[in-house]
């Protein structure tokens, strides 16, 4: 079956460092892949998307990468701020006109001051 | 972009009840909208399809006549979870999409005792 994993369910870093957040997925070859933010008893907020012919993508502070060798996805949040702090979601895309979703289940980012 | 909005935002209710909750596309008509159910510190698991003018399509293990759709127009679906119990105790969200960017609705928390 399709399997999407986040490896950290927290990961903890000091404000100023690049957060690097890591999504692997076995068993499918997605068309794309997504992040989104999610806070504590909030929906998700969409981030990136990243397409399988695309390497990387970057927004503002925020940077993707893509590869499908690996299966893998890592999420940059670079000059990481304490507002930066959440949940992350990776999603990836298993086909169908509407773009069903599948989720892994979340790296909790902490940023100290 | 597109603003979903989900009401209500929380709700308790008795064991034995049943609870509707409203998801709805403020600025988009969707003939598509997606329902998920996220348990503490899991991801979010997709339970329907809700499709404007037809049946809704359920995921597997999800049973149909206890989480009722309705997809009356293109800017409303509601879930209704009939006969709540306990383990239903979950946090709802819905979803729509504009293309390959997604809406998530802020949620709702349902807590049935």
């Amino acid at each position: 079956s399709q399997k999407i994993e986040q490896n950290s369910e927290a990961l903890n870093i000091q404000e100023g460092k690049t957060a690097t957040l890591t999504c692997n997925y076995t068993n499918y070859s997605p068309a794309y892949l997504q992040w989104y933010r999610q806070d504590p008893g909030r929906g998700p907020v969409f981030l990136l998307l990243i397409r399988e012919n695309e390497k990387e993508k970057r927004k503002e502070r925020l940077k993707v990468t893509f590869d499908t060798t690996l299966k893998q996805s890592l999420f940059h949040i670079t000059a990481s701020q304490p507002a930066d702090s959440a949940t992350y979601l990776c999603a990836l895309d298993t086909g169908g006109s509407q773009g069903n979703l599948i989720f892994g289940k979340g790296t909790k980012l902490s940023v100290k001051p | 972009g597109a603003v979903v909005s989900q009401h209500p935002s929380w709700v308790i209710c008795k064991s034995g009840t049943s609870v509707k909750i409203e998801c709805r596309s403020l600025d988009f008509q969707a003939t598509t909208m997606f329902w998920y159910r996220q348990f503490p510190k899991q991801s979010l698991m997709l339970m329907a399809t809700s499709n404007e003018g037809s049946k809704a399509t359920y995921e597997q293990g999800v049973e149909k006549d206890k989480f009722l759709i309705n997809h009356a127009s293109l800017t409303l679906s509601t879930l209704t979870v009939t006969s709540a119990h306990p383990e239903d105790s979950s946090f709802y969200i819905c979803r729509l999409g504009v293309g390959e960017t997604q809406y998530f609705g802020p949620g709702t928390r349902l807590l049935v005792l």
